[in-house]
């Protein structure tokens, strides 16, 4: 089955210790993407990438990063998370960016 | 500042009325816009657009762009309870070299019975 998966689904953790959302998919998609979506403010694009060891910052990269080192993973590391990264984290794939999206089942990160 | 504008936010209906959903934009470099559908989980996606005044269509779903006016609208006819959802408008563009995705707010529908 085609699909986008992603690990934890839920993490309540604290202020600056480092975590790691990873993200894959089984589609052989060239385009990954982070999003996280906040009530009042929609989805916004954190990090992409268009190939393995490709990536390009989104509208709120900041505190993020991220790695393409294979073509079928993408984690999503906050390397110091602080409260106002608490979100929801969805992960997506396409063929193209411009292209239909799938979406992961979303990380709901609280960060205290 | 690249902006994609949706309206209503929400929308309040019965079943089987008719609801548009509209999405405009302000953005440099447009490639495309797609509509997504999100209940209570990750979007799904329902139609990218291209080309000005070319309709998409599935099944009670339609959606048309306007490339002039910098618009696109989202039909639904005979809403069902089913259909109640978030339903996002994106835009992808070119901008400083790579390409990126711009979401709109959503509208939120909810039909009831």
């Amino acid at each position: 089955e085609a699909q986008v998966t992603q690990n934890p689904r839920y993490l309540i953790t604290v202020t600056g210790k480092k975590l790691t959302v990873t993200c894959s998919q089984n589609m052989n998609h060239e385009y990954m993407s982070w999003y996280r979506q906040d009530p009042g403010l929609g989805l916004r694009q954190i990090y992409y990438s268009m190939n393995v060891e490709v990536t390009d910052k989104g509208d709120v990269p900041e505190g993020y990063k991220v790695s393409r080192k294979e073509k079928r993973n993408f984690p999503l590391i906050l390397e110091s998370p602080s409260p106002n990264q608490t979100s929801l984290y969805f992960c997506a794939s396409s063929a193209a960016l411009g292209g239909e999206q799938f979406f992961g089942p979303g990380t709901r990160l609280t960060v205290l | 500042e690249d902006k994609v504008v949706q309206s209503p936010l929400s929308l309040v209906v019965h079943e089987g009325d008719t609801v548009t959903l509209n999405c405009s934009y302000e953005v440099t470099n447009f490639r495309s816009l797609l509509w997504y559908k999100q209940e209570k989980k990750a979007p799904t996606f329902l139609f990218m657009l291209t080309s000005s005044g070319i309709e998409k269509k599935s099944g009670r779903l339609s959606s048309i762009l306007d490339k002039k006016e910098l618009f696109s609208i989202l039909n639904i006819t005979a809403t069902q309870t089913g259909d109640s959802a978030v339903y996002l408008c994106a835009v992808d563009l070119f901008q400083g070299g790579s390409e990126k995705l711009v979401f709109g707010k959503g509208t939120k529908l909810t039909v009831n019975p």
